[in-house]
């Protein structure tokens, strides 16, 4: 079965601190690999995604992830945080066929 | 629409209640998709349609849900005689032409049914 770890559920950072959130997948082959966040009180929104090409990839906001194929991971970064970051954040991943397997979720508060 | 539609926002349902949430997706939009998300957890899949035809309902936790999109366009996702294990948020998401690569996803607020 389709398996994605996020292993930090909570996280608490000050502002201008730098984030980063991990996102490990359980199998081989080719994936598209997303990054969604959820602000309070509103929809899933999409932060970036990772089809092919350049493994490092820039999304909205400042955000960035790194695809590491050998250790199945897609970790999430900002170099600085804001407190207008605080939200939940979910690593989700394709492989073939059309639906996302999503991890547990990371609650990131973001503190002034 | 400019987003995914999802009604109504909130359902309190009494335990055996049926219960109907509806989807407006993304217009023109192909593929449509149901998640459940319990408390605390991610998104979990439950069903997909691509345009009227439902081509995957290995999510579906029972024969008490049942999905449907007539038109292609709107779906209800329907859950009979409701048990509290039921109590999750519902959302829908939408995207465009499926099997064109960089396709995304366009998620809705959810319905956040309660079983009582």
């Amino acid at each position: 079965a389709q398996s994605v770890s996020q292993h930090n559920h909570h996280v608490i950072l000050s502002e201008a601190a730098s984030l980063e959130l991990g996102c490990n997948y359980s199998y081989g082959g080719t994936v598209n690999l997303f990054w969604y966040v959820q602000y309070p009180g509103q929809h899933l929104q999409l932060l970036l995604k990772y089809f092919s090409g350049d493994p490092l990839v820039k999304g909205i906001k400042g955000f960035e992830a790194e695809f590491i194929k050998s250790k199945f991971s897609f970790n999430l970064r900002k170099p600085s945080v804001q407190w207008s970051d605080t939200a939940e954040y979910f690593c989700a991943v394709r492989r073939g066929g059309n639906k996302l397997t999503f991890g547990t979720g990371t609650q990131l508060k973001v503190e002034l | 629409g400019a987003g995914v539609s999802q009604s109504p926002r909130y359902k309190v349902a009494k335990r055996g209640q049926d219960v109907a949430l509806r989807c407006d997706p993304i217009s023109g939009h192909v593929s449509l998709f149901w998640y459940q998300q319990a408390l605390g957890q991610g998104p979990e899949f439950l069903t997909y349609f691509q345009n009227e035809a439902q081509l995957d309902k290995s999510g579906l936790p029972s024969d008490r849900f049942f999905a449907e999109r007539p038109e292609g366009s709107v779906s209800t996702l329907k859950i009979q005689r409701t048990q509290q294990e039921d109590s999750a948020v519902y959302l829908c998401a939408s995207s465009a032409r499926p099997g064109r690569r960089n396709y995304g996803y366009t998620f809705g607020s959810g319905t956040r049914l309660t079983v009582v």
